[in-house]
């Protein structure tokens, strides 16, 4: 049973440049969502996808927009890149509303670096 | 903001019980409380939730006061392997027709010492 896949695991781009991160979610689940995570911080959370559409979104700029795919795999772009969008980026897949309270679970990240 | 409150670091001895405390006093009748650990450059791993009750799996048990105001994790045989950070998060099941996000502290450094 495959568990959160994503790609790639490490990028590196320059100031001004556009990125796109790719997740597959775990087997079954339909939600997911993506994080940001700058080194020695908690993780923090851009937005949730379900359904195909943005469901939350957190505090973050218009740079960030995502997609969902009808197979429930789910693009992060960033457009503009700046220095301050170097970090760890985290998708988590999970089961929507209506199948109890279920666990978000997390891939190994996308480690961005900008030059 | 995060809702919890955890010490930034603990020790424990490799085979005794680590016991991580949770404070969450603003907690409401609708919020979980969730453990997550992350080890280095690995992406967060779900331990253990529970509303009310406590619970227990493979991984942990936890803990929770009746006031549901603080919570504990138990890691009952710590071995090297569990030297992580620990998050405590408190979660709304249904956030406006959709499922809560989790909103992550600093959580807890654990080290497992031989």
């Amino acid at each position: 049973d495959a568990g959160v896949t994503q790609s790639p695991t490490h990028l590196i781009k320059t100031r001004g440049q556009q990125v796109t991160l790719r997740c597959s979610p775990k087997s079954g689940h339909d939600t997911v969502s993506w994080y940001q995570q700058a080194l020695g911080q908690g993780p923090q959370f851009i937005f949730q996808y379900y359904e195909e559409e943005e469901r939350q979104r957190g505090n973050f700029p218009d740079r960030f927009s995502g997609h969902q795919f009808p197979n429930y795999s789910s693009e992060l772009n960033v457009n503009a890149l700046l220095l301050g969008d170097s970090a760890l980026y985290l998708c988590a897949s999970s089961l929507a509303l209506g199948a109890g309270n279920q666990p978000q679970h997390f891939g190994d990240g996308t480690r961005l670096s900008i030059l | 903001d995060a809702k919890t409150t955890q010490p930034p670091s603990m020790d424990c001895a490799e085979g005794r019980a680590a016991n991580l405390p949770c404070n969450h006093s603003t907690i409401s009748g609708n919020e979980y409380v969730y453990w997550y650990r992350q080890i280095h450059s690995q992406g967060p791993q779900y331990i253990i939730h529970g509303l009310k009750n406590n619970e227990t799996n493979e991984m942990a048990s936890l803990i929770i006061t009746e006031d549901r105001k603080s919570s504990t994790l138990i890691l009952p045989h710590a071995t090297l392997r569990d030297t992580a950070v620990y998050y405590c998060i408190v979660r709304v099941e249904d956030y406006g027709g959709s499922q809560g996000n989790l909103i992550f502290g600093k959580g807890t450094k654990l080290s497992v010492k031989p």
